[in-house]
């Protein structure tokens, strides 16, 4: 069965960092690509970041490019993702999703909160 | 980037009606790299349909996918009390990946 645990949400400051962790279980996580996705309250899903199978090739939404830095260790089956330069329009639930070039994004954590508020 | 855009933005019906949700992109989408979630309140996005219309797994064939290059329809054949939720279109052909801005089916 596929898992998907996130972790490191919490409540921090405008201008602040936090780091994302996703725990993944049940695939072979090396061989797919891993995905973020986010939705703030009472809005939409947000494609904010995602990475290749062996972390060659990076890919981010324009809102967080330059302020975000997805990473993976596959011998670690984690995903990560930075955050820096943290903005109140960043508050959100944040997805850990399992990527597939023929499925889309196929499995989806149960997400960690962020709140950027002073 | 391509910019998905759903229609309508609310959908109200009945149970056992039919629902036709339609999703327009700004540029042609490969139809192998358009996919639908469904999302109730408090749970994560599930996948519904990928490849345009292909149904995931434990997806009910009451569910179908259609379309091509840049419009593209889910369809609920005969509404149960479960379907009432928000869809999400989204494309996985081009990155970054993008969504739709949803459509709420909300019983009438």
């Amino acid at each position: 069965e596929v898992q998907l645990v996130e972790s490191g949400g919490g409540l921090v400051q405008p201008g602040g960092s936090l780091r994302l962790s996703c725990s993944a279980s049940g695939f072979s996580f090396s061989f797919y690509g891993m995905h973020w996705v986010r939705q703030a309250p009472g809005k939409g899903l947000e494609y904010v970041s995602g990475i290749s199978s062996n972390g060659r090739s990076t890919y981010y939404a324009d809102s967080v490019k330059g302020r975000f830095t997805i990473s993976r260790d596959n011998s670690k089956n984690t995903l990560y993702l930075q955050m820096s330069s943290l903005r109140p329009e960043d508050t959100a639930v944040y997805y850990c999703v399992k990527g597939s070039p023929y499925y889309g994004l196929d499995f989806w954590g149960q997400g960690t909160t962020v709140t950027v508020s002073s | 980037e391509i910019v998905l855009t759903q229609s309508p933005g609310t959908l109200s019906l009945s149970p056992g009606e039919r629902a036709t949700l339609s999703c327009r992109a700004s540029q042609s989408v490969s139809s192998s790299s358009l996919a639908w979630y469904q999302q109730k309140p408090g749970q994560a996005p599930r996948l519904l349909i990928y490849g345009t219309s292909g149904r995931a797994t434990g997806i009910p064939d009451r569910f179908s996918g259609s379309g091509s290059g840049t419009d593209f329809t889910l369809t609920i054949s005969r509404l149960e009390p479960e379907d009432f939720a928000v869809y999400y279109c989204q494309q996985y052909g081009s990155s970054p990946y993008t969504f739709g801005q949803g459509t709420k089916l909300e019983i009438k």
